[in-house]
């Protein structure tokens, strides 16, 4: 059964521009949560989604958004960069709303020059 | 607001050697305590949940309600346990969004 993946794997943007980023969860998987991993802040969530539905945000600004397709793949969008938004950003995937996040992803490592 | 701390940022022991991680909360309700691991160059994994109250590669970790802790244990450390772990509460069952610690790496030498 193949992992949580995400893509891109890497990314270098600069401020102002916007970028998505997408993660496919495992197979039969439904719920998708994002967290944000920065050496000061560590790991925080950012969203979660189940059934296409946002059903829960994080402490973070408008600027962050996302969705989730009928066949549970995710997508967060950033608009505008920040210096501040260079972080791993990780996704996980979880059979149901139930089961805590079990399985992760590699990330996707954003660097906003 | 929910807070879990971890209170050392390394732990160096020797093979053999007990290791305690230590992790402590703040949180009004009844949380679900987790910790997760993260091997070099491997994906954050699910260690083990207070909820199975299961055994994990020798690694135990037992709520106390009391002391608001949750304190990750093993008896005899291996160099195979080198890794980082997070320590993370969710505040009730179908509410995915966990709130971490910082981390301990736990180094293990020979």
């Amino acid at each position: 059964k193949a992992g949580v993946t995400q893509t891109p794997r890497y990314l270098i943007k600069t401020r102002g521009q916007q970028v998505t980023l997408s993660c496919s969860p495992i197979s039969g998987h439904r719920s998708v949560s994002w967290y944000q991993q920065t050496p000061g802040q560590g790991l925080q969530f950012l969203f979660e989604y189940f059934s296409e539905t946002q059903r829960n945000k994080g402490n973070f600004p408008g600027r962050f958004s996302g969705r989730q397709f009928s066949n549970s793949r995710s997508e967060m969008n950033v608009s505008t960069l920040e210096l501040g938004d260079s972080a791993l950003y990780l996704c996980a995937s979880s059979l149901t709303r139930a089961e805590a996040a079990q399985y992760f992803g590699p990330g996707t490592r954003l660097l906003v020059l | 607001a929910q807070r879990v701390t971890q209170p050392e940022k390394l732990l160096s022991v020797f093979k053999g050697a007990p290791v305690e991680l230590k992790c402590n909360y703040s949180y009004s309700g009844s949380p679900e305590l987790f910790w997760y691991v993260q091997y070099s160059r491997q994906r954050l994994q699910l260690l083990l949940r207070h909820i199975s109250r299961e055994s994990i590669k020798g690694f135990t970790a037992d709520l106390n309600k009391g002391e608001t802790s949750f304190h990750l244990k093993k008896p005899f450390a291996q160099e195979e346990d080198s890794a980082m772990y997070y320590c993370a509460l969710r505040m009730n069952t179908g509410f995915q969004k966990l709130v971490f610690g910082t981390g301990t790496r736990l180094l293990v030498s020979p």
